[in-house]
């Protein structure tokens, strides 16, 4: 069975740096590009960005694309999301996907002083 | 960026009724287009991928047509465990935009 889970979530301030985990399992994670995407409070859905299977490159919002980072460990199973100067519009569920296809449960990002 | 405009953004409707959910793209999207849901615990599912391929396991009530830049999605008779948050994405060019989402809900 395909698995997401995300950790890493949580209340940050404004300007902070927060890194999200993804680990997958039940299937070969170095055969799949990985995405994020996060879901705001009032239910917008934005791609955040895609990484290709082995590392090499990356997709972005332009939006996001000077302030988040992806990467993954294809030895560890798990993607990440690299976040800096985070803003209160960043409050957020982000959620790991394996090509759109499959989803994990999300991570809450809340970003307040 | 491309832009999904999904409609409507509430659908009031009953148990047995036939729903259709539009989303359409701001340019040609080359049926690059995927149908989710999400369940209100925040569970997400893909319901169909390239506009109209039904994902194993989901009901044949489901369907997905369209082309250019008009496409929908179709639920023949509703079922209660239909009512959920519903989004179309495209995938036809970087970045890959969302459509804003609608809500089927019981009448």
């Amino acid at each position: 069975e395909v698995q997401l889970v995300e950790s890493g979530g949580g209340l940050v301030q404004p300007g902070a740096s927060l890194k999200l985990s993804c680990v997958a399992s039940g299937f070969t994670f170095s055969d799949y590009w990985m995405s994020w995407v996060r879901q705001t409070p009032g239910k917008t859905m934005e791609w955040i960005g895609d990484i290709k299977y082995d590392g090499s490159y990356t997709n972005y919002a332009p939006s996001l694309k000077n302030r988040f980072t992806i990467s993954r460990d294809n030895a560890k199973s798990t993607l990440y999301l690299q976040m800096s100067n985070v803003r209160s519009e960043d409050t957020a569920t982000y959620y790991c996907t394996r090509s759109g296809w499959a989803w994990g449960q999300g991570a809450s990002v809340t970003v307040s002083s | 960026d491309i832009q999904l405009t999904q409609s409507p953004s509430t659908l009031p409707a009953s148990l047995g009724e036939r729903v259709t959910i539009s989303c359409r793209a701001s340019q040609s999207i080359s049926n690059s287009l995927n149908w989710y849901q999400q369940k209100p615990d925040g569970t997400v599912k893909r319901l169909i991928y390239s506009t109209s391929t039904l994902e194993s396991g989901v009901p044949s009530r489901f369907s997905g047509s369209g082309s250019g830049t008009d496409y929908s999605l179709s639920i023949s008779s509703l079922e209660s465990e239909d009512f959920a948050m519903y989004y179309c994405l495209q995938y036809a060019t970087y970045p890959f935009t969302f459509g804003s989402g609608t809500k089927l809900e019981i009448k």
